[in-house]
Formats: C-alpha cells, sequence, structure tokens
C-alpha cells in the first residue's frame, strides 16, 4: 500500500466551481501535511501547510482528518489559473520521512 | 526573493557519459533534498541532508549515483555512468526543518536526457 494517495483525476470544473480533492495516508504518526501545485514543466510550489486540523487561504482550504487518515483540499470559486497538478505531501517521523502522492490533475474550463 | 537555484537546466548526454548537477539551497535553510520526476513514476525521493549530513539516501542507486554537500551553499548529484533510464527532470528543494516547520521550496529542475 502507498504511503500516500490522490485521486489522479483529472478533474475538469467550470470557472467559479468548488472542487476538493483527497488525499489518504496510511501512517498514523504522519505529524504534519503540505498542499503543493505543479504547473506543466515546472517545479512544484508550497500552496499550503497544516500542522493542526486545518488552514485557509483566500479561496484554498485545507482540512485534517486524523480519525480517517486524510487531507482535503477546497478550491472555492476556481479561476483558469487554478488548472495544474496538486501534490499532497506528508511528514512522519519528525521530518526524517517525506512521501509525495502521485498528484491530481486539475483543468478549470470557462 | 529567496529561491534555490540549480544547473544546469537542460543537460543533453550520451549513456555511459558522467553527468554532475548542482544546486544552491537558500541560504540559511539547514535541510537540502534530491528528487527525480518522470512521467511514470512521479515524484521520487533521492536522498537529502540535514546540516549537510547525509540523512537518507535510500531511493539513489548506489552504484551509479551519488549525491554530496561540500558546503552549505552547494549540493550536488552525479551520475556517473549515465543510462537512459535515468532521462527525468532532478528537482533540488531546500528547508528549515526546526521548530515544527516542514516546508520545503524547489528549484527549477535539471532535465536530463540520456540518448
Amino acid at each position: 500500500r502507498k504511503e500516500v494517495e490522490q485521486d489522479p483525476g483529472p478533474f475538469n470544473v467550470p470557472e467559479g466551481a468548488t472542487v476538493a480533492f483527497n488525499c489518504t495516508y496510511s501512517n498514523s504518526a504522519s505529524q504534519s501535511f503540505f498542499w503543493y501545485r505543479q504547473d506543466c514543466r515546472k517545479e512544484p510550489k508550497l500552496l499550503m501547510s497544516v500542522y493542526s486540523s486545518g488552514n485557509e487561504d483566500g479561496r484554498f482550504t485545507a482540512q485534517l482528518n486524523r480519525a480517517s487518515q486524510y487531507i482535503s483540499l477546497l478550491i472555492r470559486d476556481s479561476k483558469l489559473s487554478d488548472s495544474a497538478t496538486y501534490l499532497c505531501v506528508v511528514n512522519v517521523y519528525n521530518f526524517n520521512k517525506f512521501y509525495f502522492g502521485s498528484g491530481t490533475k486539475l483543468n478549470v474550463k470557462p | 526573493d529567496a529561491r534555490v537555484t540549480q544547473t544546469p537546466r537542460d543537460k543533453v548526454t550520451e549513456m555511459g557519459q558522467e553527468v554532475t548537477m548542482r544546486c544552491q539551497p537558500i541560504l540559511g535553510h539547514n535541510t537540502v533534498f534530491w528528487y527525480r520526476q518522470t512521467m511514470m513514476q512521479g515524484l521520487e525521493l533521492l536522498a537529502y541532508f540535514r546540516n549537510r549530513a547525509p540523512l537518507d539516501d535510500s531511493g539513489m542507486p548506489k552504484d551509479r549515483f551519488s549525491a554530496e554537500m561540500p558546503d552549505a551553499t552547494l549540493a550536488t548529484l552525479k551520475i556517473q555512468p549515465s543510462e537512459p533510464r535515468d532521462s527525468a527532470v532532478y528537482f533540488c528543494a531546500s528547508g528549515l526543518m526546526t521548530s515544527g516547520r516542514g516546508e520545503q521550496f524547489f528549484g527549477p529542475g535539471t532535465r536530463l536526457t540520456v540518448l
């Protein structure tokens, strides 16, 4: 079983829609969680960090559910520029292990 | 605006040649990571350093890959000899892994093609 699993998508949504992705992790000792976005042929860029139950930044909200071992990313009022691949990252054992999901692709259509 | 830099950005080489990739982490960051990304495998952690000491290189093929951090401003990843299956984008990332923080910041990557 993979340490981190994500639905690869693609999620095809119209502009203005609300879309949510889930990321499940297998190790209950996971301590911190991150969402990155990656554009085609570019490096991953940090979107949000989650150290407790969740985090919010503008149109983006991340929620952590430790009991069910998943973290979600909600994007409200989606823009064309939100089209990218979203990577979930899980940290285990006090920063000595990082695990990346394979990413969820989002296409926002006009 | 502090950034991780990587050189070269693109490298085309022939099978059997040595390839060296360089990374300058963000000043003050104590942890440096090397990743490889392909369409088939996604993002794979190859190795990482904390305070210049190697912490984990279990993701790296030891027979041909080596990673070093000769000083705090330079990390290198070397492949010798290179093979076509090494073709990928190699990312370096750095972060300040203290006080419960774990954010990593990625460089632009080195796109390696081995013919």
